[in-house]
C-alpha cells in the first residue's frame, strides 16, 4: 500500500459527459501528479500540483483540468468525454525536496475510466 | 527534447535466467533516474533509483547503474523468478518522463 488513495476505482460513462477523479496523497506529501495510461499511448504525464499551485504541465488536453485543495487532495476533471479518453488514470504524490531533480513518486491504484 | 527509450517487450524468460532491460535517456540537465514496476492490476511502485552519475540503484535483486557517458540506466537481475512477471518502466525526473514500459514474462 503506497498510502495514496484514489476514488472511484472504476467509472463507466458516456461520450460527452463530465467526470471527476479524486486523489488523496500520502500524509506529508505536497506534490500531486496525474497520469494517463492507455494501451496505445503508454504512461503519459498530465499535470503536477505543489501545495495548491500548478507546477508542471504535460500532455493534458484542454478538456481536462485539475486542482489541488488546501487539504492537499486533488481532483482531475475530464469533460466532453470521448471514446479515446478511456484509460487508467493514476495519481502519484511526492515530497519535493530542496533539489527538484530528486523526485521519487508514490502511485495510487488508479481509476479505470470507460467511455461508451 | 527530453526522452526515455526502453526496449520493447514482451521479454519472455525461463525462471533463473539473466534479465536485462535496456533504457536510454536524453535530458538537458542531470536528472535522477528511476525504475518502476507495475504488477497486474496495480499501480506503479518504485523499484530502484539513482540520483547521480555512476550511482548504482538496487532492490530485490535488481540493479541499474547511472551511466552518464552512454546516457543509459539498464535494469539487470541475475536470476528472475515467476513473481517478477510485471511491466517495468524507466523514468527520469526531468520533465517527469516515463518510458513506454517493458512487459516481462517469466515461466517456470
Amino acid at each position: 500500500d503506497s498510502g495514496v488513495t484514489q476514488t472511484p476505482k472504476h467509472l463507466i460513462t458516456a461520450t460527452g459527459q463530465r467526470v471527476t477523479l479524486r486523489c488523496s496523497p500520502r500524509s506529508g506529501d505536497l506534490s500531486v501528479y496525474w497520469y494517463q495510461q492507455s494501451l496505445d499511448q503508454g504512461l503519459q504525464f498530465l499535470i503536477q500540483y505543489y501545495n495548491g499551485e500548478e507546477r508542471a504541465k504535460g500532455n493534458i488536453l484542454e478538456r481536462f483540468s485539475a486542482q489541488q485543495f488546501p487539504d492537499l487532495h486533488s481532483e482531475l476533471n475530464l469533460s466532453s468525454l470521448e471514446l479515446g479518453d478511456s484509460a487508467l488514470y493514476f495519481c502519484a504524490s511526492s515530497v519535493v525536496s530542496g533539489s527538484i531533480s530528486y523526485n521519487e513518486q508514490f502511485f495510487g491504484p488508479g481509476t479505470r475510466l470507460t467511455v461508451l | 527534447g527530453n526522452s526515455v527509450t526502453q526496449m520493447e517487450g514482451p521479454v519472455t524468460l525461463s525462471e533463473e535466467a539473466f534479465l536485462t532491460i535496456n533504457c536510454t535517456y536524453t535530458a538537458t540537465g542531470y536528472p535522477s533516474l528511476f525504475w518502476y514496476v507495475q504488477y497486474p492490476g496495480e499501480g506503479l511502485q518504485l523499484l530502484l533509483k539513482a540520483t547521480k552519475a555512476d550511482d548504482k540503484g538496487s532492490n530485490k535483486g535488481f540493479e541499474a547503474t547511472y551511466r552518464k557517458e552512454t546516457t543509459s540506466f539498464h535494469l539487470e537481475k541475475g536470476s528472475v523468478q515467476v513473481s517478477d512477471s510485471a511491466v517495468y518502466f524507466c523514468a527520469q525526473s526531468d520533465k517527469l518522463i516515463f518510458g513506454t514500459g517493458t512487459r516481462l514474462q517469466v515461466f517456470p
